[in-house]
């Protein structure tokens, strides 16, 4: 079981040039979601997926966008890169249906950087 | 503004001593309270969490106890050993939601 695979792992990118982070689950979970993590803030929700075909907007979505149009598939685009978009990108997944006790299964992350 | 503070930082702990760490929040409505365990390169991973109609939930070693008065939780491993050693975040959400807060994180270190 692969769980949550993220491409690419590292990235280096220049100002103003864009790219798409690609996550994939084969878990068969409803719920998809991207989150970057930077230092001294934790994590913080960019965007997330209820369903295929379903995108919504989390705390921190400016400058990126999103698609799901597979179940297993959820990109991430940055369509003009800035330096403040250097961080560590997480995929995480999680069933629609869960119990009491829920949390997601995260990728390892993608790690990127824009000079 | 961090909807979930947590503390300390960092946190340096002895084999087999009890390493604490602490989170707060404002945010009366959160009602889910789940803690996760990240190694380097990996992802986090969902350790332990709590609703707050309890004070406190054990699993092995990996403790929650929670003070809903204080709007205070807090993350309490026995026995720690150096296989604990990761960073460990907090984090907070309402009704079962598809929104998150995470504290900062907190970085554990468990000397042999």
């Amino acid at each position: 079981n692969a769980g949550v695979t993220q491409t690419p792992k590292f990235r280096v990118l220049k100002t103003g040039q864009s790219m798409t982070l690609l996550c994939a689950q084969d878990m068969n979970h409803e719920y998809m979601y991207w989150y970057r993590q930077d230092p001294g803030m934790g994590l913080r929700l960019i965007h997330y997926s209820v369903g295929e075909g379903t995108t919504a907007k989390g705390e921190v979505p400016d400058g990126y966008n999103v698609s799901r149009l597979k179940k297993q598939n959820f990109l991430l685009g940055l369509e003009s890169a800035a330096p403040s978009q250097t961080s560590v990108y997480f995929c995480a997944s999680r069933h629609r249906d869960r119990g009491p006790y829920y949390g997601y299964t995260f990728g390892s992350g993608t790690r990127l950087t824009v000079v | 503004q961090q909807q979930v503070k947590q503390s300390p930082q960092s946190l340096i702990v002895q084999k087999g001593g009890i390493s604490i760490i602490n989170c707060a929040y404002e945010n009366t409505a959160f009602d889910y309270f789940p803690w996760y365990q990240q190694f380097p390169g990996k992802g986090p991973a969902l350790l332990i969490a709590i609703r707050p109609d309890v004070s406190e939930k054990k699993e092995g070693r990996f403790t929650i106890s929670f003070n809903k008065s204080a709007k205070q939780f807090s993350l309490h491993i026995m026995d720690s050993q150096p296989g604990d050693s990761a960073t460990y975040f907090c984090a907070a959400s309402i009704g079962g939601g598809n929104q998150f807060y995470f504290g900062t994180g907190t970085s554990l270190t468990v000397i042999p």
